[in-house]
């Protein structure tokens, strides 16, 4: 089993939709949680952290359910520009502190079209 | 600020080849982790450097290896490349911290772009 696994996607959504993207991570040491974007080619890029029930910035929503293993990112009213892949990222502890070892998903691609 | 800057950007390589890779963190930042991603793929842990020392190793051959500077810049190295090396190779930075700190959060350099011929 994959240590952190997303919906496989692709999500192809009309402009204005609500979509949302499901994630389970299996070891339970992980204690941060991250939504990145990574356009094509180019380097992931820091789009949420999650770091206790949930939380919201502008049209984006995250929630983490621990007791689940399970994150999820809702997008409301999409646009053009929110096309992109999106990786649901988990860090792992050791002794408490992380020196920021990533394990990511294998990534949903999400195509907003108009 | 400049962000965590990567070089080359591409690079072309014929198999049985050495490659070396160079990495800039943020400034203040004294963490530093290397990753593979092959097309269609997330990104795949390689190595992590805390104060010049290894942290963290991820799945990968001896034909992998890194270290940190005392400027805690970065080189990841790849000896014997094969074929299946060819991949972006990103490198983030951050600061060290405990769960739910935002020191923890990472930022990635645009990458070094390798094809093994």
């Amino acid at each position: 089993r994959k240590e952190v696994e997303q919906d496989p996607g692709p999500f192809n959504v009309p402009e204005g939709a609500t979509v949302a993207f499901n994630c389970t991570y299996s070891n339970s040491a992980s204690q941060s949680f991250f939504w990145y974007r990574q356009d094509c080619r180019k380097e992931p890029k820091l789009l949420m952290s999650v770091y206790s029930s949930g939380n919201e910035d502008g049209r984006f929503t995250a929630q983490l359910n621990r007791a689940s293993q399970y994150i999820s990112l809702l997008i409301r009213d999409s646009k053009l520009s929110d096309s992109a892949t999106y990786l649901c990222v988990v860090s792992t502890f050791a002794g408490g502190t992380s020196y920021g070892k990533l394990t990511f998903g294998q990534g949903t691609i999400l195509t907003v079209h108009p | 600020d400049a962000g965590v800057t990567q070089s080359p950007t591409h690079l072309i390589k014929t198999r049985g080849q050495h490659v070396t890779l160079r990495c800039s963190p943020i400034s203040g930042h004294k963490s530093v982790s290397w990753y593979q991603q092959v097309l269609g793929q997330g990104p795949q842990f390689i190595f992590q450097y805390y104060e010049k020392e290894e942290r963290g190793r991820g799945n990968f051959p001896d034909r992998f290896s890194a270290r940190q500077f005392p400027n805690y810049s970065s080189e990841l190295n790849v000896n014997a490349l094969l074929l299946g090396d060819s991949a972006l190779y990103l490198c983030a930075s951050s600061l060290a911290g405990r769960a739910g700190d935002r020191r923890t959060e990472a930022f990635f350099g645009q990458g070094t772009r390798l094809t093994v011929v």
